[in-house]
């Protein structure tokens, strides 16, 4: 069964204080590992896919890297407008389905 | 472009009551999917579709029913509601099935109170 697990459940942070959210993952064989932002009252919005260990993807101030057990979603000097729940899924091999972890809420302060 | 739209927005229930949860995507993507979010439990799949005439079960399906007729739509029934299934449910679309990577287009979110 496909678990991930998403640390720390929040984070509060002060207005370019950078840091990092964790996503450790077991999965059979991985097809992909997917990035959200979630918006308070809104659907998950696409950040990235990582396909294989050593993979990195950048987006603005985030920052998506890839493990065989976890990713890691690096913010770089955020602003308010990063505040949101970041979501991690993964999607085995041979499946179509995605699981997802739980979230970490994550507040900047200005 | 609409992407996947949602209606109703918010529905407010009764035990025993049945409704359908409506979902409609305008990007001709033949994966579908039903998750409903809840606080402390994340997403949790319910059930999703491959292709008109095909859908399957996810991690929770019991008390929903659904069906594929078209590509573009994927009701979700609820047959009997119970306070238990009080919840925000959202639909999702993909572009890409089988052995490729599943990148999900989500609507905006159907609430559903049971009372």
């Amino acid at each position: 069964e496909d678990q991930v697990t998403q640390s720390p459940e929040a984070l509060r942070l002060q207005e370019g204080e950078s840091s990092s959210l964790n996503c450790s993952y077991t999965v059979s064989g991985l097809r992909g590992l997917f990035w959200y932002r979630q918006d308070p009252g809104k659907g998950p919005e696409f950040l990235f896919t990582l396909y294989s260990a050593g993979e990195e993807k950048e987006k603005e101030r985030l920052k998506a890297t890839l493990t065989k057990k976890e990713s890691f979603l690096h913010i770089t000097a955020p602003k308010p407008e990063d505040s949101a729940t970041y979501l991690c899924a993964v999607q085995a091999v041979g499946y179509s389905t995605l699981t997802f972890g739980k979230g970490t809420m994550l507040l900047v302060s200005p | 472009n609409a992407g996947v739209t949602q209606t109703p927005k918010f529905q407010v229930l009764k035990t025993g009551q049945s409704m359908t949860l409506q979902c409609a995507q305008d990007m001709n993507h033949e994966y579908m999917s039903w998750y409903r979010q809840d606080p402390g439990m994340g997403l949790r799949l319910i059930h999703y579709s491959v292709g008109a005439g095909i859908t399957d079960q996810g991690e929770v399906p019991n008390g929903y029913n659904v069906s594929r007729s078209t590509t573009e739509d994927f009701p979700l029934r609820l047959l009997s509601a119970a306070p238990s299934q009080t919840s925000v449910y959202f639909c999702a679309s993909s572009y890409s099935i089988g052995a490729g990577a599943n990148v999900l287009t989500f609507g905006a979110g159907s609430r559903l109170t049971v009372l």
